[in-house]
């Protein structure tokens, strides 16, 4: 059973241009969570999604940025018109329920790089 | 509101002490509290989890957390310090929201 797949790893982009960052869940889980790790800091929730909805978005920059878990296939982390302050790790994480009962098991991060 | 404290983003021991990360907690109500692990350039792996079980949780890799409600704290101990610990460790909170909260992390490094 492999883990959180993130995809890619490191994504270099120049400024103006848009990032897609990919999540394959656990097989089994249904709730996905991205967090965002900014340079010296610790993790920043960014949205919570279940198959096809948005649960909770309230960590997400209003403007550029969007996020989906489609019935089928990985969740998208969209940055649209990349600025250099939207270079971070970005996280998946995902549980297979209530996350106070199972916890979250997270990937290995996508390293987004704006030059 | 809920969130969590850690204190010293620097902590050094020597190879084979104890080692100590501290975590403090606020919450209007009883925390799920958690603790993960982040090694260089890799994602969080969970180390333990309280939740509301034993005041006492055991981890991986030899490590243990105490919760103490008096003291509001859920430090993260181990007895014998390893080279292979030196990472940087997070003490995390969620409640019913489904949002886990971190706090700004503890870089572990052991002294040869």
């Amino acid at each position: 059973n492999a883990g959180v797949m993130q995809n890619p790893r490191h994504l270099v982009r120049r400024r103006g241009q848009e990032a897609r960052l990919r999540c394959s869940p656990m097989k089994g889980h249904s709730h996905v969570y991205w967090y965002r790790q900014l340079p010296e800091e610790g993790l920043k929730f960014m949205v919570y999604l279940q198959k096809e909805n948005i649960i909770d978005e309230s960590g997400m920059p209003k403007e550029r940025f969007s996020a989906e878990f489609p019935k089928e296939g990985p969740s998208i982390l969209r940055i649209q018109q990349v600025v250099r302050g939207d270079s971070a790790a970005y996280f998946c994480a995902s549980s297979p329920g209530t996350a106070t009962l199972y916890g979250y098991t997270f990937g290995s991060g996508t390293r987004l790089t704006v030059v | 509101a809920q969130s969590v404290t850690q204190l010293g983003s620097h902590v050094s021991v020597s190879e084979g002490a104890l080692v100590l990360l501290r975590c403090n907690y606020s919450s209007s109500v009883p925390p799920y509290l958690f603790w993960y692990v982040q090694y260089p350039n890799q994602g969080l792996q969970l180390l333990l989890k309280y939740t509301s079980a034993a005041t006492l949780v055991k981890g991986i890799n030899g490590f243990e957390a105490e919760f103490k409600k008096s003291e509001t704290s859920f430090h993260l101990t181990k007895p014998s310090a390893h080279m292979s610990d030196a990472a940087e460790y997070f003490c995390a909170v969620i409640l019913g929201n489904e949002k886990l909260t971190f706090g700004t992390g503890t870089r572990l490094t052991i002294i040869p």
